[in-house]
């Protein structure tokens, strides 16, 4: 299994609302990562997590909450959004190497999120 | 700064032309070097990647890219593009020592005409 799902594909909520994101891996990737994608843009990489902890955080504001509850899942807890929090959430995850090697990050589609 | 330049944000090709994209990177420690394409709502596909050796590199669909470390470089051809080729092209880099972490250029869109 070489793939990265995402759940769900599209997400439509409001400024008060509480979602959360979910991206799941059986590839025995121990790295896992959240980018953000406004349209027209590269992706924004948000946070890492390798071996379940959080070891990356972009400066990303804390109405974005990851969690990475297992070495297959990682999720991304939404709350008080505001509209130009709308983008494609794209998750991604790899293998861990040593610091002179490069470990391939494999994506997955996405959840394209509305915020109203 | 280390920093990734697609020197085109739009490329518009007929089918069966040749196509070329072009990226250059700035850096002072060595690289890795990535091709990614986006087709419309989907996510990243790796097209092809330089860690090391030769530095003609050949990926899917008929791409290749080479890398030119003097003029910090790694433009991305295809001799004869189709249709289902029109999409968004990233170029990324990976900084050695830098871990897993990628930059990536703005994007290339390559709009295919029949």
């Amino acid at each position: 299994d070489t793939e990265v799902t995402q759940t769900p594909k599209h997400l439509v909520m409001g400024m008060t609302n509480k979602k959360s994101l979910k991206c799941e891996q059986h590839m025995g990737h121990r790295a896992m990562y959240w980018y953000k994608q406004k349209a027209k843009k590269p992706p924004e990489l948000m946070f890492v997590y390798s071996y379940e902890k959080l070891s990356i955080n972009e400066s990303v504001p804390s109405r974005f909450s990851p969690e990475c509850p297992n070495s297959s899942l990682l999720n991304l807890h939404l709350h008080a959004l505001q509209p130009e929090d709308s983008a494609l959430y794209l998750c991604a995850s790899s293998h861990i190497g040593g610091t002179s090697s490069y470990n391939e990050q494999f994506f997955g589609p996405g959840t394209r999120l509305t915020v109203l | 700064a280390q920093s990734v330049t697609q020197l085109d944000s739009q490329v518009p090709v007929f089918e069966e032309a040749p196509v070329e994209l072009r990226c250059n990177y700035s850096s002072s420690v060595s690289v890795y070097l990535f091709w990614y394409v986006q087709y419309p709502n989907q996510g990243l596909q790796l097209l092809l990647k330089y860690l090391s050796g030769s530095t003609l590199v050949k990926g899917i669909n008929g791409f290749e890219a080479e890398f030119n470390k003097s003029q910090t470089s790694f433009h991305l051809r295809k001799p004869s593009v189709h249709i289902s080729d029109t999409a968004e092209y990233f170029c990324a880099v990976s900084f050695k020592a830098a871990g897993n972490k990628l930059t990536f250029g703005g994007g290339t869109r390559v709009l295919v005409k029949p």
